[in-house]
C-alpha cells in the first residue's frame, strides 16, 4: 500500500530566502509524481507534474526533482515571497491502477 | 477557457438525507477523479472515471456512496443516509488523459469544492 509523507508539516522563513520541501513515498512503481498548492478555502492548483520517467521539471522559481529508486522527491523554491504562502501537497500515482495517493502537505508561511 | 466547476459550493444537510454533488470537467478531459479532504486531514482518493472503462471505486469509504459519469462529461456523487462523518470538502478534478505514459496529460486540475456539513 503506498504511502505518502512530507516533510516538514510546516515551515515559516523570510522572504528572499530558497527553500526544500520533502515528499517520500514507499512504493517505487509509480507513473508520475505532482506538486500542487492549496489556499485556504480553495481548491488545488497544479504546479509541476514529474513522470516516472524523468528526473526533474522547472517552472519559473519552481524545481522538482524526482528519485524513484530512493522514493524521494524534492519542491525547490527560490526567492521565496509572501505570495507563495500557502500549503503544498505531493501526490502519487502509482501503476497499480489510478488511485492517485496525497501527502498530508507542508504548510509554508513567508514573512515579508 | 473554463475549468473545473462544482456545486453546489456549500451543503448543510440532516443526518440521514441523501445529497447529491456535482462536477463539471474541463472540456474535453477524459478522466475524471473525487476526492474527499476532512478537516485537518490530507486528500483521500474516492473515485476515478477514464472514458468508458469500468471506473476504480476502491476509494469509496462505504455502499451509501455512489458516483456517475454521463455523457463521459459531468459527473454526480451520491451520498445516501449521510452521517455526521461524512462532513467533508468534497472535491473534483480532471485531467486530458490518464494512462500508462504517465505524461503531463495527465495533470490534474481541480475544482474549488464542495464543503458538505451534516448535522
Amino acid at each position: 500500500k503506498q504511502e505518502v509523507t512530507q516533510i516538514p508539516a510546516a515551515l515559516s522563513v523570510p522572504e528572499g530566502e530558497n527553500l526544500v520541501l520533502n515528499c517520500s513515498f514507499t512504493d517505487s512503481a509509480i507513473y508520475n509524481l505532482q506538486w500542487f498548492r492549496q489556499d485556504p478555502g480553495k481548491g488545488l492548483t497544479s504546479l509541476l507534474l514529474i513522470q516516472s520517467s524523468q528526473r526533474e521539471q522547472t517552472s519559473g522559481r519552481l524545481n522538482a526533482s524526482l528519485d524513484k529508486s530512493s522514493g524521494r522527491s524534492t519542491l525547490y523554491i527560490a526567492a521565496s515571497q509572501p505570495g507563495d504562502s500557502a500549503t503544498y501537497l505531493c501526490a502519487v500515482k502509482g501503476t497499480g491502477g489510478f488511485k492517485t495517493i496525497f501527502g498530508a502537505g507542508t504548510r509554508l508561511f513567508v514573512k515579508a | 477557457g473554463a475549468g473545473v466547476s462544482q456545486s453546489p459550493s456549500n451543503k448543510v444537510t440532516e443526518k440521514g438525507k441523501d445529497v447529491e454533488l456535482r462536477c463539471d470537467p474541463i472540456s474535453g478531459h477524459t478522466a475524471l477523479y473525487w476526492y474527499r479532504q476532512s478537516l485537518g486531514q490530507g486528500l483521500e482518493f474516492l473515485i476515478y472515471f477514464q472514458g468508458n472503462s469500468a471506473p476504480d471505486k476502491s476509494g469509496l469509504p462505504s455502499d451509501r456512496f455512489s458516483a456517475e459519469r454521463t455523457g463521459g462529461s459531468v459527473s454526480t456523487l451520491t451520498i445516501q443516509r449521510t452521517q455526521q462523518e461524512d462532513s467533508a470538502v468534497y472535491l473534483c478534478a480532471s485531467s486530458l488523459l490518464s494512462g500508462a505514459s504517465g505524461g503531463s496529460t495527465d495533470t490534474q486540475y481541480f475544482g474549488p469544492g464542495t464543503r458538505l456539513t451534516v448535522l
